[in-house]
């Protein structure tokens, strides 16, 4: 088991571009959570799909971020014209649905110059 | 807006010595509290997770929950380098969601 699997580790941006990063959950899990975590913030979540379908974006800026799960075995979260208050660490995590344990990527660290 | 107070937000313990460490809620609607841990570099592990009222104990750490204040403590004995960490609390509710507090950095001196 490889755990929660995010790619890439670190992406560095020009402000106004695109940065797709990508969530690999765990192999039977059927919940997929989106975190972002910075130094004044801490972790405050994103997003919520359970067996694919999107059911909670509640935390997720409105105008520039989405998410998606096209399929069981991957996740997007993709930030339009990154801005430098972007910069930050994205956590995915999976879990079993129903199951309060939720097990953590390590991460991808998106720095916007 | 639900919140998750800890403190302190640093500690310094020495090894084997006892770390202490505390979180409290603004939400009674709280189904489980959480302690998650987070080495650098990493994503956070789960510890371990308690609901009722008491001492919980899983090895060298032990949750203690008091829902009449909605205050959870961690404490952890014998502590070791390895233990050297950032640590939250969390609260899950909705039935899905987990709410972190704002984390205590633990630094165990060899």
């Amino acid at each position: 088991n490889a755990g929660v699997i995010q790619t890439p580790r670190h992406k560095v941006t020009g402000k106004g571009q695109e940065a797709t990063l990508w969530c690999e959950p765990i192999s039977g899990h059927s919940a997929v959570f989106w975190y972002r975590q910075t130094i004044v913030q801490g972790l405050e979540f994103l997003t919520y799909f359970r067996n694919q379908a999107p059911i909670d974006d509640s935390g997720m800026p409105k105008e520039r971020f989405s998410a998606q799960m096209p399929n069981q075995s991957h996740s997007t979260l993709k930030i339009q014209s990154t801005q430098p208050q972007d910069s930050a660490v994205y956590l995915c995590a999976s879990s079993w649905t129903g199951e309060n344990t939720l097990y953590f990527g390590a991460g991808t660290r998106l720095s916007v110059l | 807006q639900q919140k998750v107070q800890q403190s302190p937000e640093s500690l310094s313990v020495p090894e084997g010595g006892m770390a202490s460490l505390n979180c409290t809620s603004s939400d009674r609607n709280f189904q489980y509290f959480w302690w998650y841990r987070q080495h650098s570099g990493e994503g956070p592990k789960a510890l371990m997770s308690i609901f009722s009222d008491g001492d919980k104990k899983e090895g060298r750490f032990t949750a203690h929950l008091n829902k009449a204040s909605l205050h959870v403590s961690l404490h952890i004995r014998d502590s070791q380098p390895s233990d050297s960490a950032l640590y939250f609390c969390a609260v899950y509710n909705m039935g899905y969601k987990l709410t972190f507090g704002t984390g205590t950095s633990l630094l165990v001196d060899p």
